[in-house]
């Protein structure tokens, strides 16, 4: 199975302040149709995950423009431009492009300073 | 709006069984792949089964060994998850996931399975 590592594990941000989280997945992830099927998600504390971002760089509905999403070969990156106080969640990568064997990353939490 | 209900959660021994329910709403049920995906308290994300929309593929986790079976009832929009030779490891949050556009893009409040003594 493909493995996605996340870092950091743990990202403590200043409000206001923009945070970056990286991915790397073990595999290429362009499928058969040019597409990479990287996915962020967001889990705030005791809700479900929510999806951010899919296919490395779009923002799902309702999801803020501060968030944003990009790649470069088999590294992917989410960027907050301005972390807002709503923002401190578990956030999860997640390959799709080896579907249906999707395979997520360890989580980064980011959390107020 | 998309709705995705699950159920049937609760406590069971090692060695037992549960059968999950995801009852769907607010879309065409039998236009999308289905998954469960679980959560192990204090764990993260850990994709479990899938299925496709009309139910004659289906995936599971190699870490199952074959004891999870996922299955649909497109006549009823219902997702299930059957659950054998439970083990305490198996203890998680169990979420119900809509595949749409090759991501999970809905996903339910889940439903806690404990595997417990």
């Amino acid at each position: 199975d493909v493995v996605m590592t996340q870092s950091p594990l743990s990202l403590p941000v200043t409000l206001g302040q923009p945070a970056s989280i990286s991915c790397r997945s073990s595999q290429s992830l362009v499928y058969s149709d040019g597409k990479t099927y990287l996915n962020w998600f967001q889990q705030r504390p005791g809700q479900s995950p929510r999806l951010l971002i899919y296919r490395v760089s779009y923002r799902d509905s309702g999801v803020p423009d501060r968030f944003s999403g990009s790649a470069s070969g088999t590294d992917f990156t989410l960027k907050i431009s301005r972390v807002e106080a709503e923002d401190v969640a578990v956030y999860y990568c997640m390959q799709g492009s080896h579907w249906p064997r999707w395979t997520f990353g360890q989580g980064t939490k980011v959390e107020i300073k | 709006d998309v709705q995705l209900l699950e159920s049937g959660g609760g406590l069971a021994q090692p060695g037992g069984s549960l059968r999950l329910s995801c009852a769907a709403s607010g879309f065409t049920f039998t236009d999308f792949a289905m998954s469960w995906v679980r959560q192990a308290p204090g764990k993260g994300l850990e994709w479990v089964s899938s299925i496709y929309d009309h139910g004659t593929v289906t995936e599971n986790a190699d870490s199952l060994k074959g004891r999870f079976i996922i299955s649909r009832d497109n006549s009823k929009n219902m997702l299930y998850l059957q659950m054998n030779s439970l083990r305490t490891e198996d203890t998680a949050l169990y979420y119900c996931v809509r595949v749409g556009n090759g991501t999970f893009d809905h996903w339910g409040r889940g439903t806690l399975v404990t595997v417990s003594s």
